[in-house]
């Protein structure tokens, strides 16, 4: 079945960078969309960036955009978030998702990484 | 890319129905037939129970239901059980590749 497991997360002070990957199995990844949702600790869900299936298209929502870089292996199944100059309010559970072409969403979630800005 | 406005809480007793509201533009919710709703019980990942605006995927009760009007999508649950109590998102399609989710919709079974 399909399988997400996001690492890479922890604590980190603020302006670092940090690089979290995404290890997918159970389906092949070089055919879907996939992207990164964050939420912070009590707060709603919020879209953060898409990569295509090939990686030729990036998108990112403006609260990340010229800071945080989506990229992608097929080769080893993998999804990566680089994030540079972090900020406090990035602080959140960040989680890989595969993006079904069939249901026009999100159709599996990983259970996340934690990253936690602070001095 | 401002988040859809769901309102933050809604509840019902055992058997009654409620509908939570997702308010979008015409650049997401207005512009696509690409909404989705999606259920999370606390320290879980999110379950998908709605896509394209009215569809349910396999083993989703049919007493989840979608519909949209305009910049408005709803998702409405009818017979509430005690295990629908749980947090609920919206989410749009919103051009590019890109997604845009709702605040979050907390749902109280009384």
């Amino acid at each position: 079945q399909v399988q997400l497991v996001e690492s890479g997360g922890g604590v980190v002070q603020p302006g670092r960078s940090l690089r979290l990957s995404c290890a997918a199995s159970g389906f092949t990844l070089s055919t879907y969309g996939m992207h990164w949702v964050r939420q912070a600790p009590g707060k709603g869900l919020e879209w953060v960036a898409v990569i295509s299936y090939d990686g030729g298209n990036k998108y990112y929502a403006d609260s990340v955009k010229g800071r945080f870089t989506i990229s992608r292996d097929n080769s080893k199944n993998t999804l990566f978030l680089q994030m540079n100059s972090l900020r406090a309010e990035d602080t959140a559970v960040y989680s890989c998702a595969k993006y079904s072409g069939d249901y026009h969403c999100i159709e599996y979630w990983g259970q996340g990484t934690l990253v936690t800005v602070s001095s | 890319q401002s988040a859809l406005t769901q309102p933050r809480s809604v509840s019902g007793s055992p058997g009654q129905s409620v509908t939570i509201s997702c308010t979008g533009t015409s650049s997401d919710v207005g512009g696509y037939n690409y909404v989705s709703w999606y259920q999370q019980h606390p320290g879980k990942a999110p379950k998908f129970m709605i896509y394209d605006v009215t569809k349910r995927p396999s083993g989703v009760p049919d007493r989840f239901s979608g519909s949209k009007s305009g910049n408005t999508a709803s998702l409405t649950i009818s017979g509430l059980q005690a295990e629908d109590e749980a947090d609920y998102y919206c989410c749009s399609y919103a051009g590019r590749f890109t997604l845009v989710f709702g605040g979050g919709t907390k749902l109280t079974v009384l």
